[in-house]
């Protein structure tokens, strides 16, 4: 009864390849977030979806793309992957329209080689 | 845009001892939130206390306390009786009208036996 589930947990995969982590929150909420953790544990925004607004933060490359199959889940898909992809990258999910605070998924961490 | 600023990397605190971890933030914003996120190694993003900007009442909860001061844009995190358990990444976080987080560099807390 995970409330925020990632997969997967850890991904090893070589340079250019396409890779895709799957998102999904079991507590109703409308709006989930992508989220970068750097070797320096500095976290940043990447994306805020909800069912009518996708929100994207400029400065993260257009090879990363949101994919929502329905409000339950946001996955994210990586294209032609750098060695700068390397990270821990977290899922997180909201209500709304509320002061609840976000509740995040475990992380995946994602190392090129 | 917002920023968060943790000016402690590190710090260290004996068991049973009380220590206080500082933020800063700014914003041109007047409503917005303030969390405290606890990550320790096993690197789950764990919501240890939030703040209503416009609740002057300052957070608690169990061991954990805030300092909110809003003209001053500080929120410190005090945290009294330490335990060992408690040795963790802190990381302070601004949620305004995107809702999305911004985070500071964080502050790694160790508390020693």
């Amino acid at each position: 009864d995970t409330a925020v589930s990632q997969t997967p947990k850890y991904l090893v995969t070589q340079m250019g390849n396409d890779k895709s982590i799957k998102c999904e929150q079991n507590l109703g909420h409308d709006t989930m977030y992508w989220y970068k953790q750097d070797s320096k544990k500095f976290l940043k925004i990447m994306f805020s979806y909800n069912n009518k607004e996708l929100i994207i933060n400029e400065t993260v490359p257009n090879r990363f793309s949101p994919k929502s199959p329905d409000k339950a889940h946001l996955n994210l898909h990586i294209n032609s992957l750098e060695l700068g992809d390397s990270a821990v990258y977290f899922c997180a999910s909201s209500p709304l329209h509320s002061n609840q605070p976000q509740h995040f998924g475990d992380g995946t961490r994602l190392s090129i080689l | 845009a917002q920023t968060v600023t943790q000016s402690q990397p590190e710090m260290s605190v004996q068991e049973a001892e009380t220590v206080t971890l500082s933020c800063t933030y700014d914003t041109s914003e007047n409503n917005y939130y303030l969390f405290w996120y606890k990550q320790p190694p096993s690197r789950q993003m764990i919501l240890v206390i939030r703040q209503e900007a416009y609740k002057q009442q300052n957070a608690t909860e169990n061991r954990f306390s805030v300092n909110f001061q809003k003209a001053a844009k500080s929120f410190s995190l005090k945290i009294s009786d330490s335990q060992l358990g408690d040795t963790a990444m802190y990381f302070c976080a601004f949620a305004g009208s995107a809702r999305q987080l911004t985070f500071g560099s964080g502050t790694q807390l160790t508390v020693l036996p």
